[in-house]
């Protein structure tokens, strides 16, 4: 069955520095979007990506943050200059035809120290 | 954000039993909701999801319900199975102003017990 896939599982940097965080999406699907799930908190949604543009970003999505379709497979998010509360599991989605029915990566859990 | 929420923390189910998931929402503009299911060191897995103009959905051992005048979902799960056990979110959609935002709620841990 096609799964979404992260890497790394899991990434320590210090304050300050830049990230990135890698997905593969499932093959056929169109849409991307990363959600960052804070420990002890919600899921909560960062950013929509269609053709090779933000469709959608929450106010978390700040400038710090940029995202990208590199080739036909990977999608990245990048934090230029992690700050401590950027420590949480990021997990990338993708869905078909539908926005709605996405499916998860494992997620990469950021430690910022 | 508490468009999405998930009153009970926890629920304990002998195995064989019913398990039901409880889930309220505010906002009147969602039109879709779906139930996810998470194990620890995973990502969520979709398992069931609900149209706006539906009451009612079933998928084996799952059904979703959903009550648009009290704004509120639930998922059944029957009969419950110790691989039942993990964390559900139900999650909700708004496609007319969305691109693709779920909106979660806090999320219930599942214990189903042999």
């Amino acid at each position: 069955e096609p799964e979404v896939t992260q890497t790394p599982s899991h990434q320590v940097t210090q304050m300050g520095q830049e990230v990135i965080l890698r997905c593969v999406p499932i093959s056929n699907h169109l849409y991307f979007y990363w959600y960052r799930q804070i420990l002890g908190q919600k899921v909560e949604f960062l950013v929509s990506f269609y053709n090779n543009e933000i469709s959608e970003k929450s106010e978390i999505f700040d400038d710090q943050f940029s995202v990208e379709r590199p080739d036909g497979s990977n999608f990245t998010l990048k934090i230029r200059s992690t700050k401590l509360e950027d420590s949480a599991m990021y997990f990338c989605a993708s869905s078909g035809q539908g926005l709605y029915e996405q499916y998860f990566g494992p997620g990469t859990r950021l430690t910022v120290t | 954000d508490q468009q999405v929420k998930q009153n009970s923390p926890s629920l304990s189910v002998q195995e064989g039993r019913i398990s039901i998931l409880n889930c309220d929402y505010t906002n009147s503009m969602f039109d879709y909701f779906l139930w996810y299911k998470k194990y620890p060191a995973e990502g969520p897995t979709f398992l069931i999801s609900i149209s706006s103009i539906k009451d009612k959905n079933e998928d084996g051992r799952f059904t979703v319900f959903l009550n648009k005048s009290a704004k509120h979902l639930s998922l059944h799960i029957v009969p419950s199975q110790p691989g039942d056990s993990a964390v559900y979110f139900c999650a909700a959609f708004d496609g007319g102003t969305s691109y693709g935002k779920l909106t979660f709620g806090q999320g219930t841990i599942l214990t189903v017990h042999p």
